[in-house]
């Protein structure tokens, strides 16, 4: 399986963007980039998922990168309630295992 | 709030026991999953059920028996534990295996 590499942690204020980073330079080509969040007492949530092309939805935007070796998941403007761990994980649709490998994922502390 | 409900919330239980983890969700999803998660560390896949049958066992030790009776219910029997499986069991569904993964909040599990 495919790793990804996350800083540990990250800081930002509230009403700012953030931009988290994953490296993940061993993505084949049929591997999907997914992000999902935890946030503290509760199970993984499901944030968004992309194969080459940048994607938007209501809880954030996804940039890959051209080579797709990186991508970073941007939140546009950070809510106190988005302080969680963020994980990036690939996965194939095409092996259609299901596994999701969680990595140690990034820590986001959003201050007021 | 989860459209994946885990019950109970807690349990405490002695190495002799024996309990079952329930899991269930009503968005008619075909692929269900338990995962495990110790203390500030990711979550580890467990087993994945598609279709109502087993599909991945994570070479996960035979006093944890998964059971999927209908397409909505995910069991997970617990039968003499050790200290060290004391953690948070997380259940998961899917549309298909590869897909999105729901999650629920979890059964915080201590043994004694």
């Amino acid at each position: 399986d495919a790793k990804t590499t996350q800083p540990n942690s990250m800081e930002s204020n509230e009403e700012e963007p953030v931009h988290l980073p994953c490296n993940h330079s061993t993505i084949s080509g049929t591997d999907y980039i997914h992000w999902y969040r935890q946030l503290p007492s509760q199970g993984p949530e499901y944030v968004i998922h992309g194969l080459t092309s940048n994607v938007n939805n209501r809880m954030a935007s996804l940039a890959i990168a051209e080579d797709r070796k990186s991508s970073t998941l941007i939140l546009h403007r950070a809510t106190l309630r988005d302080a969680a761990v963020y994980y990036c994980i690939l996965g194939s649709f095409s092996s259609n295992t299901g596994k999701l490998i969680f990595g140690q994922g990034t820590t986001l502390q959003v201050k007021p | 709030d989860t459209e994946v409900t885990q019950t109970p919330k807690h349990l405490v239980m002695g190495m002799t026991n024996k309990k079952s983890l329930k899991c269930e969700q009503h968005m008619g999803h075909r692929a269900m999953y338990w995962y495990k998660q110790k203390a500030k560390k990711p979550p580890e896949l467990m087993f994945v059920y598609s279709y109502e049958k087993l599909s991945i066992n994570e070479s996960v030790p035979s006093r944890f028996s998964p059971e999927c009776p209908n397409s909505s219910l995910l069991n997970l029997h617990l039968h003499a534990l050790q200290p060290e499986d004391s953690a948070l069991y997380l259940c998961a569904s899917s549309q298909d295996r590869g897909r999105p993964q729901h999650f629920g909040d979890g059964t915080r599990l201590s043994i004694l």
